[in-house]
């Protein structure tokens, strides 16, 4: 069965970079999910966006930035690096479904995002 | 404010027993909640999930026990396999008509030993 994608799954950047983190959802999937997960730490929301209307949002930077596109992928956008952002950013997908009940969000492998 | 916690960083458990993961809340707008499963290096996959109007959820191996008045809940795995040695997160959310974010617990680190 297809999963989540992302891409890339490796990222090293140095501090005030930019790096950009893609996620493409299971199909028929409509909604997408921005997790980060410091060393030791439990994932926390960042944000979230349904039918490509940003739909939530949590303990997201500023300096972060995020869409969904027509055919569903998203990208997570940070600006400004800093040493703090080193982190696993995971994204997630679930399907709205029919009388509105939420399902369980499905997890892609992880972009480990390393700020020097 | 941590509303999801699990008190065991760690559980080591035989093989063939039952291994059992504890999990609290605070927030009683939580309606909805799920087990994950961890490796190193890979997103956390779902295993199992209960909504607040059941008290039990059963699928295969485990089995997801709800207590809304003491809010807590318990992963059972019966029996225990080696590959089942893997952190696991708890995680909470509440209904909101649309995209509903997920709150996790610090995970416990399970070791199913020979």
């Amino acid at each position: 069965a297809a999963g989540v994608i992302q891409s890339p799954r490796h990222l090293i950047k140095e501090k005030r970079e930019t790096a950009t983190l893609k996620c493409y959802p299971i199909p028929r999937h409509d909604t997408v999910y921005w997790y980060q997960q410091g060393p030791g730490q439990d994932p926390q929301f960042l944000i979230s966006f349904y039918e490509k209307m940003q739909s939530d949002k949590g303990s997201i930077p500023d300096r972060f930035s995020a869409q969904q596109f027509s055919d569903y992928h998203s990208e997570l956008n940070m600006s400004s690096l800093e040493l703090g952002d080193s982190a696993l950013y995971f994204c997630a997908s679930s399907a709205k479904l029919a009388g509105g009940l939420y399902n369980e969000q499905f997890f892609g492998p992880g972009t480990r995002l390393t700020v020097l | 404010d941590q509303q999801v916690k699990q008190n065991s960083p760690s559980l080591s458990v035989q093989e063939g027993r039952i291994s059992i993961l504890n999990c609290d809340y605070t927030n009683s707008m939580f309606d909805y909640f799920l087990w994950y499963k961890k490796y190193p290096a890979e997103g956390p996959t779902f295993l199992i999930s209960i909504s607040s109007i059941k008290d039990k959820n059963e699928d295969g191996r485990f089995t997801v026990f709800l207590n809304k008045s003491a809010k807590h809940l318990s992963l059972h795995i019966v029996p225990s396999q080696p590959g089942d040695s893997a952190v696991y997160f708890c995680a909470a959310t509440a209904y909101t008509g649309t995209a509903s974010k997920l709150t996790f617990g610090t995970g416990t680190r399970l070791q199913v030993t020979l």
